[in-house]
């Protein structure tokens, strides 16, 4: 059974960068799509990005100018970092795995609250 | 990029149908998925490519997908299936990811 756990601090200022990380077990990153998700306070789901584990990735395109989704396959970790953080990047952050070919969510994490605030 | 569309709410009283759509240009092209969310808690797939069921989904979930809409049906509604439903896509045409906005399904 593959389990993932989003892991980093819960509280991030504004203007900084915003970083978790994303841990695997059960299963190697080394296949399928690695992605972040993340969900305002009573909002829907909103894809971030993936890191594909041939060395690719892509993100929202709305978010693209402050992402960065990167892996070591040493620890079975993907990570998600945010540049220049405002409120409006408060939210629950999930990492879950994107299936090869089928292109649907089928493991996640629990979730991992991070507030933006001074 | 891909816009899926789908109503804000649905409500309907146990052991009756309740029906989910999810608009999208020529969604009936691509493979629809939906997940489920109660409160506090992640997202679960329920159905996934437009009508299969992850091992554990109960019968009563199933999925349709044509032309522009495709649509989540829950049968026989029980008070365990109030929670957040969403659809996603795959847009081939940009490689990225796309939600519906969800649907806040009632159970009366």
């Amino acid at each position: 059974q593959v389990q993932l756990q989003e892991s980093g601090p819960g509280l991030v200022k504004p203007s900084e960068t915003l970083s978790l990380t994303c841990t695997v077990s059960g299963g190697s990153i080394t296949g399928h799509y690695w992605n972040w998700i993340r969900q305002p306070p009573g909002q829907g789901l909103e894809w971030i990005g993936y890191f594909y584990f041939a060395g690719t990735t892509n993100y929202n395109p709305s978010l693209k100018s402050r992402v960065t989704i990167s892996a070591d396959t040493s620890k079975n970790q993907f990570s998600l970092k945010l540049s220049s953080v405002t409120a409006a990047d408060t939210a629950v952050y999930y990492c879950a795995r994107g299936i090869v070919g089928a292109m649907f969510f089928d493991y996640w994490g629990q979730g991992k609250l991070v507030a933006v605030s001074s | 990029s891909y816009v899926l569309t789908q109503p804000p709410s649905v409500s309907v009283a146990p052991g009756q149908t309740a029906r989910i759509t999810c608009g999208g240009n020529n969604s009936g092209s691509k493979s629809v998925h939906w997940y489920q969310q109660r409160p506090g808690q992640a997202p679960a797939l329920v159905i996934h490519n437009d009508n299969d069921r992850p091992s554990g989904i109960p019968e009563r979930f199933s999925g349709s997908n044509s032309a522009n809409t495709a649509t989540l049906t829950i049968s026989r509604v029980e008070a365990g299936d109030e929670a957040d439903y969403y659809c996603q896509v795959w847009d081939s045409t940009s490689d990225h990811w796309v939600f519906g906005g969800g649907t806040k399904l009632t159970v009366l």
